[in-house]
């Protein structure tokens, strides 16, 4: 079935450094790509998405590029700051399935001043 | 505008006993999602109302877990008996139906713990 493989944490980085997270999948047809956000205390929150190969999801300084040859939506920024520490699920929706989604296990980062 | 609201918090309870969350989501939205995250994992379905519709309870276990959503706005997850592997984080969520999943507002979660 359909599945969500993303690189485990903790990722811990210095203030202003550069962050990728690592994310594939494993779906048929053409899925849609998200990646939410769990700060400390909050609920998952989206931060972007893609719906189709090529896609660029941008928000608050963060994109992801669907990559259907490779089956990767991967998380990147290119400063991070203490702001951003929470944990990051990369998540699909399968084709046709716009009412269900398939969740990573999480990856946690933590930036330090 | 509140978002979507979960209660309790945190709940410990001695396995065999019963255990009920509540979530109150967020008004109009006519699609509510439950889902359980366990240690270390994504979040993963367990039941999908429609108003009060359950459309999809394929993964909900239906020997000791119940749910409902009256009048089709605030919903109740019950489990009876708990058990040491029901021990997790049972999220609630909400959405305008055509919106789709993805749009849906999490809740900050029920963390439950089976001792």
């Amino acid at each position: 079935g359909d599945s969500v493989t993303q690189m485990e944490g903790p990722v811990t980085l210095s203030e202003e450094a550069f962050l990728t997270i690592n994310c594939t999948y494993t779906a048929t047809g053409y899925p849609s790509l998200f990646w939410y956000v769990q700060y400390p205390g909050e609920g998952l929150q989206l931060l972007l998405k893609a719906t189709k190969a090529d896609d660029k999801g941008s928000n608050k300084g963060f994109e992801a590029t669907y990559r259907k040859e490779t089956t990767s939506f991967h998380l990147e920024k290119g400063s991070v700051q203490v702001s951003d520490s929470a944990v990051y699920f990369c998540a699909l929706s399968p084709f046709g399935g716009y009412n269900k989604l398939i969740f990573g296990a999480g990856t946690r980062l933590a930036v330090h001043p | 505008e509140a978002g979507v609201v979960q209660s309790p918090r945190y709940k410990i309870i001695e396995k065999k006993q019963p255990v009920a969350f509540w979530c109150n989501p967020i008004s109009g939205h006519n699609t509510l999602y439950w889902y359980r995250q366990n240690l270390g994992q994504g979040p993963e379905l367990l039941i999908r109302y429609e108003n009060e519709e359950a459309v999809d309870d394929s993964q909900l276990p239906k020997d000791r877990f119940s749910a409902e959503r009256l009048k089709g706005v605030d919903s109740t997850l019950k489990i009876q008996p708990a058990e040491l592997g029901d021990s997790a984080v049972y999220l609630c969520a909400s959405s305008l139906g055509w919106q789709g999943a993805s749009e849906a507002f999490f809740g900050q979660g029920t963390r439950l713990t089976v001792v």
